[in-house]
């Protein structure tokens, strides 16, 4: 079965520095992840996903993610984080028709 | 949000209850998709409806039965339940292009149900 895993539960940056959240993955075959973001009393807003091409993958909000293949990571990226970035942050793998999620990290912006 | 909507947002009920869960979608998708988000446990996939056929029932008990009538519509209905199946129910949609699975899911903002 296809799994992430997300090694932190909170992340604490100020705002203005880049922002990082990690997550792992395990998978058999190609792998398709994805980051979502969950605002409090919110769904899950949809960021960015690999699926194949550029390891580098830009998304919503100024967010990106870097596929790392030999370290099977899919790390969330954003170079100047801002408060409202604060929120819950899912990293999730496609198998077959399910979404397989994260625990989830919550990342706190500082001002 | 407005791709996906949820109703009721709130619910409050009893455990001899009945009660619906109704979710839209407006983004011309194929595929629609159950979720229950509990406190400190990862999203867990109730149901997966593909071209209004039930594709998929992860072990989910019988107190909550799925209903699609439509490519558009999604319906959650609720009895007996448990004060355990309180939580964010979650509803979500994809084109489902018959090329693995590959698309992305658009969720709604969800019903925030407890029991009582």
């Amino acid at each position: 079965a296809q799994s992430v895993a997300q090694p932190e539960d909170q992340v604490n940056v100020a705002e203005g520095n880049p922002l990082t959240v990690k997550c792992t993955y395990s998978v058999s075959g190609n792998p398709y992840l994805f980051w979502y973001v969950q605002y409090p009393n919110r769904g899950l807003q949809f960021l960015l996903k690999y699926i194949t091409g550029d390891n580098l993958v830009k998304g919503s909000y100024g967010f990106e993610a870097e596929f790392n293949k030999s370290q099977t990571s899919f790390h969330l990226k954003k170079p100047s984080a801002l408060v409202s970035d604060s929120a819950l942050y899912f990293c999730a793998v496609r198998d077959v028709y399910k979404l397989s999620f994260g625990a989830g990290t919550t990342v706190t912006v500082r001002a | 949000e407005t791709g996906v909507t949820q109703t009721p947002r709130h619910l409050v009920m009893g455990m001899t209850n009945k009660k619906s869960l109704k979710c839209e979608q407006h983004l011309g998708h194929n595929a629609m998709y159950w979720y229950k988000q509990s406190a400190k446990k990862p999203l867990e996939l109730m149901f997966v409806y593909s071209l209004e056929e039930r594709v998929e029932n992860n072990s989910v008990p019988s107190r909550f039965s799925p209903e699609c009538p439509n490519s558009s519509h999604l319906f959650l209905h609720l009895h007996t339940l448990q004060p355990e199946d309180s939580a964010l129910y979650l509803c979500a949609s994809s084109q489902d292009r018959g090329t693995g699975w590959q698309e992305t899911q658009y969720f709604g903002p969800g019903t925030r149900l407890l029991v009582l």
